[in-house]
């Protein structure tokens, strides 16, 4: 059973450009979660989804940022017209439901450079 | 709110030693608490979570924790350091169970291993 999968590993886009990073879910799994983590900083909640809906997206900023988890493939995280301090490893995990007695696992991250 | 104080941005100790990495939470409702490693270019893995069962957690690879409601503390503890043990660790909050649905991160703290 193949882990979090997320790609690319490293993105490197311009000002202005669009990112896209994709996360494949644990095999089984239909919650995902995205985490930002800034330079020397804690990771940060982002969004969280459970095939085709949105629960959560509390952590999202209110513009050039948004996700999907659609019925078929990926979970994808988009981030319009990148600015310098969009620059961040993104992480996302996944788990096999909410509540208490579950356990979610995290992908090794896509880390973004803005050039 | 949520919030997690991780004393110490590096800790070094020798290989053999006793390693303690602090805690301190903030949260309003009864906390899920979590303690995360993460090696270098890899994703987070979970070490041990609490969640109002035992005060005393125990975790993979010989680590523990204690969760102390009076002293809003969650340590976490090895008798004996490894030279594997060296990578970063994040200890984590939430209120929503056992997932990785916003959650809300320390900093982290580097550990150092000293041959």
């Amino acid at each position: 059973n193949a882990g979090v999968m997320q790609n690319p590993r490293h993105l490197v886009r311009r000002r202005g450009q669009e990112a896209r990073l994709r996360c494949s879910p644990m095999k089984g799994h239909s919650h995902v979660y995205w985490y930002r983590q800034l330079p020397e900083e804690g990771l940060k909640f982002m969004v969280y989804l459970q095939k085709e809906n949105i629960i959560d997206e509390s952590g999202m900023p209110k513009e050039r940022f948004s996700a999907e988890f659609p019925k078929e493939g990926p979970s994808i995280l988009r981030i319009q017209q990148v600015v310098r301090g969009d620059s961040a490893a993104y992480f996302c995990a996944s788990s096999p439901r909410r509540g208490e007695n579950t356990e979610a696992f995290f992908g090794q991250g896509t880390r973004l450079t803005v050039v | 709110a949520q919030s997690v104080t991780q004393l110490g941005s590096h800790v070094s100790v020798s290989e053999g030693a006793l390693v303690l990495l602090r805690c301190n939470y903030s949260s309003s409702v009864p906390p899920y608490l979590f303690w995360y490693v993460q090696y270098p270019n890899q994703g987070l893995q979970l070490l041990l979570k609490y969640t109002s069962a035992a005060t005393l957690v125990k975790g993979i690879n010989g680590f523990e924790a204690e969760f102390k409601k009076s002293e809003t503390s969650f340590h976490l503890t090895k008798p004996s350091a490894h030279m594997s043990d060296a990578a970063e660790y994040f200890c984590a909050v939430s209120d929503r169970g056992g997932g990785a649905d916003g959650l809300t991160f320390g900093k982290g703290t580097h550990l150092i291993i000293q041959p």
